[in-house]
């Protein structure tokens, strides 16, 4: 059983460039969230999707959009890339509305 | 506005000393009080899920308390392999915060 897998796992991009960052889950989950980590801050939402075909804005969506293609997948892309969006992105699952519980193993973005 | 603030934010132990992290919190309407641990490179993994004070949640070493400000995740005889980041997240209403975390490190 796979959980939460994300992709790719490094990625260093420069300014301006756009990337998709994929993420899938094999749980059959219906909610699916996407978060930012920096040092010395805790976890911040970008985006949510509470079911297929619904996509809500988190605490820090700007610069960020979403596509919750299946109830599997839901992929977070960067149209034009800034420095101030190096972080390691994780993406999450749960059966229950707005408590993640099952996290992949984050993409560590590094923007030059 | 809900916060979480966590304490100390790194520990340092000796293998069997036991200790306890601290997560002070103000929310508004406390729907559930959660712990996690991370460790170097990969995601939180859930550990309890806490819903009103006076609650405790156990799992092999760790025991996780509740009151109305905050809560205590209490390590008994710890081994290296606790060593980890422990995380510490709130629901009141429609958010879900989490704290930024306090690094443990268990030594041999």
């Amino acid at each position: 059983n796979a959980g939460v897998t994300q992709t790719p796992k490094f990625q260093v991009l420069k300014t301006g460039q756009s990337m998709t960052l994929q993420c899938a889950q094999d749980m059959n989950h219906n909610s699916m969230y996407w978060y930012r980590q920096d040092p010395g801050m805790g976890l911040r939402l970008i985006y949510y999707s509470a079911s297929e075909g619904t996509t809500d804005k988190g605490e820090v969506p700007n610069g960020y959009n979403v596509s919750r293609l299946n109830k599997r997948e839901f992929s977070l892309r960067l149209e034009s890339a800034a420095p101030s969006q190096t972080s390691v992105y994780f993406c999450a699952s749960s059966s229950v509305q707005g408590q993640p519980q099952h996290f992949g193993d984050g993409t560590r973005l590094s923007i030059l | 506005e809900d916060q979480v603030t966590q304490s100390p934010e790194a520990l340092r132990l000796q293998e069997g000393e036991s200790s306890s992290l601290n997560c002070s919190y103000t929310v508004s309407g406390l729907r559930g009080l959660f712990w996690y641990r991370q460790d170097p490179g990969k995601g939180p993994e859930f550990l309890f899920t806490l819903y009103s004070a006076g609650e405790e949640k156990e799992k092999e070493r760790l025991k996780a308390t509740l009151t109305k400000k905050e809560s205590f995740l209490h390590i008994t005889a710890p081994k290296p392999e606790d060593s980890a980041t422990y995380l510490c997240a709130v629901q009141g209403g429609q958010n879900f915060v989490f704290g930024p975390g306090t690094r443990l490190s268990v030594l041999p």
